[in-house]
């Protein structure tokens, strides 16, 4: 079945940079968009960007589109050869402690994702502490 | 940026009731692009409905979204005790994908 399996907690100290990642299995990987989502202890969630894991389909359109309060220090990346997902969060902050999730999204035969989040990896805890 | 906004925040119920949830739009959306996710403690979110109304695959039929243009509403025609959680209304497809708060069905 449609697996999507994320890296173990990780804690971190202020200012440092973190990596997540996310392991996809059961479908073909270059398929769909992977959105990455977070949530701090007892809170919301909060969409962080998407990542378009190939634009074969549609050569002239962004692989990634990342929310605006993380443009400045989020990037979102792949590793074909092992199906995998990365999220790279720098000058990390307290604030910053969360529950990080991916989660599959639309087909990339659409331009642009527009469809909900139909499966979601377990997500990974970072602590940002001193 | 088009906010999300879930009422109430808490909602007590008894097994077998009625539940009732709110999300409202702080500007007229289009409904393709609003959907519903149940998350219990220490797990993912799951996605209930989607488009408004259409519920996900191997989503029971107690659970139903209905609305349009900035009010929407996720109704469990009568709860069973899986059904306590948290559950969060989304827009999505339109930058930034926004979540509501979150409305928590607790057992009364």
């Amino acid at each position: 079945q449609v697996q999507l399996q994320q890296s173990g907690a990780e804690v971190k100290e202020p200012g440092a940079s973190m990596r997540v990642s996310c392991r996809t299995s059961g479908y073909n990987f270059g398929d769909y968009y992977i959105h990455w989502v977070r949530q701090a202890p007892g809170q919301g969630l909060e969409w962080m960007g998407w990542i378009n894991p190939t634009t074969d389909a549609h050569p002239n359109t962004a692989a990634t589109d990342y929310a605006q309060n993380f443009q400045d220090r989020v990037s979102m990346s792949t590793d074909t050869s092992i199906t995998t997902f990365y999220l790279d969060l720098s000058r990390l902050q307290f604030d910053d402690t969360a529950v990080y999730f991916c989660a599959r999204g639309s087909r990339i035969s659409k331009i642009w994702p527009t469809d909900p989040f139909d499966v979601w990896g377990q997500g990974t805890m970072v602590t940002v502490s001193s | 940026e088009i906010v999300l906004t879930q009422s109430p925040g808490t909602l007590s119920v008894s097994p077998g009731e009625r539940a009732t949830l709110s999300c409202r739009a702080s500007q007229s959306v289009t409904s393709v692009y609003l959907a519903w996710y149940q998350q219990k403690r220490g797990q993912p979110p799951r996605l209930l409905i989607y488009s408004a109304a259409t519920r996900a695959t191997g989503i029971p039929d107690r659970f139903s979204g209905t609305g349009s243009g900035t009010d929407f509403t996720l109704t469990i025609s009568r709860l069973e005790p899986e059904d306590f959680a948290v559950y969060y209304c989304q827009l999505y497809g339109v930058a930034p994908w926004t979540f509501g708060q979150g409305t928590k069905v607790e057992i009364k």
